[in-house]
């Protein structure tokens, strides 16, 4: 039982170069969530999938996309990368449809992204 | 203002020593729910309590404690007997129906435990 798995762990980026981060989950949970991590900061939320086939976008959703592939997958992508979305990024889920903060989110290792 | 609040930035004991980290939160909501993560140099965020507001009795797991006023508005985690393994940043966070309940993070306090 993985938990919340995502790739890439590292990537570097020049600037206007796009990428998609994966991240999956295999605890059947319906809710999964994108952050990033700032240093001295906690983490603000991108975009958030309250369930299959839904996506909403939470506090600082510029600049990036998502897709809820399925119930298990939830990937976000930068399309045209900036040095300010130099961060880490982590993806959680939660077992509740809602997308609501009511239920413990789980979370992924984290990727640690540099935009030169 | 910020809705959660760790004003300790960094705190550093001795192992063995307790320590007590702080989260002082704002909502007007009376259903709102409290979170405490730890982030060890690793990276991860690991989940350590969820407490909802109607629950104020207070919390034990090991040398884990949480403390949860809701007249102070406060909701502090106690570690007994550090050690060395403690050393993290711990996050506060809260969710309420004001902020559609996403969850709110505080900035985080970076413990440190001296061997």
């Amino acid at each position: 039982n993985a938990g919340v798995t995502q790739t890439p762990k590292f990537q570097v980026l020049k600037t206007g170069q796009s990428m998609t981060l994966q991240c999956a989950q295999d605890m059947n949970h319906n809710s999964m969530y994108w952050y990033r991590q700032d240093p001295g900061m906690g983490l603000r939320l991108i975009y958030y999938s309250a369930s299959e086939g839904t996506t909403d976008k939470g506090e600082v959703p510029n600049g990036y996309n998502v897709s809820r592939l399925n119930k298990r997958e939830f990937s976000l992508r930068l399309e045209s990368a900036a040095p300010s979305q130099t961060s880490v990024y982590f993806c959680a889920s939660s077992a509740v449809a809602g997308g609501r903060g009511t239920d413990t989110q789980y979370f992924g290792p984290g990727t640690r992204l540099t935009v030169l | 203002a910020q809705k959660v609040t760790q004003a300790q930035t960094e705190i550093s004991v001795v192992e063995k020593e307790d320590v007590t980290l702080d989260c002082v939160y704002e909502t007007r909501d009376t259903t709102y729910y409290l979170f405490w993560y730890k982030q060890p140099p690793s990276g991860e965020l690991v989940f350590l309590i969820r407490r909802n507001s109607f629950d104020e009795q207070n919390e034990i797991s090991g040398r884990y404690s949480w403390n949860f006023q809701k007249s102070t508005s406060s909701f502090n985690f106690t570690i007994t007997a550090s050690q060395v393994v403690d050393s993290a940043v711990y996050f506060c966070a809260l969710s309420e129906a004001e902020s559609n309940y996403q969850l709110i993070w505080g900035a985080g306090t970076k413990l440190i435990i001296k061997p």
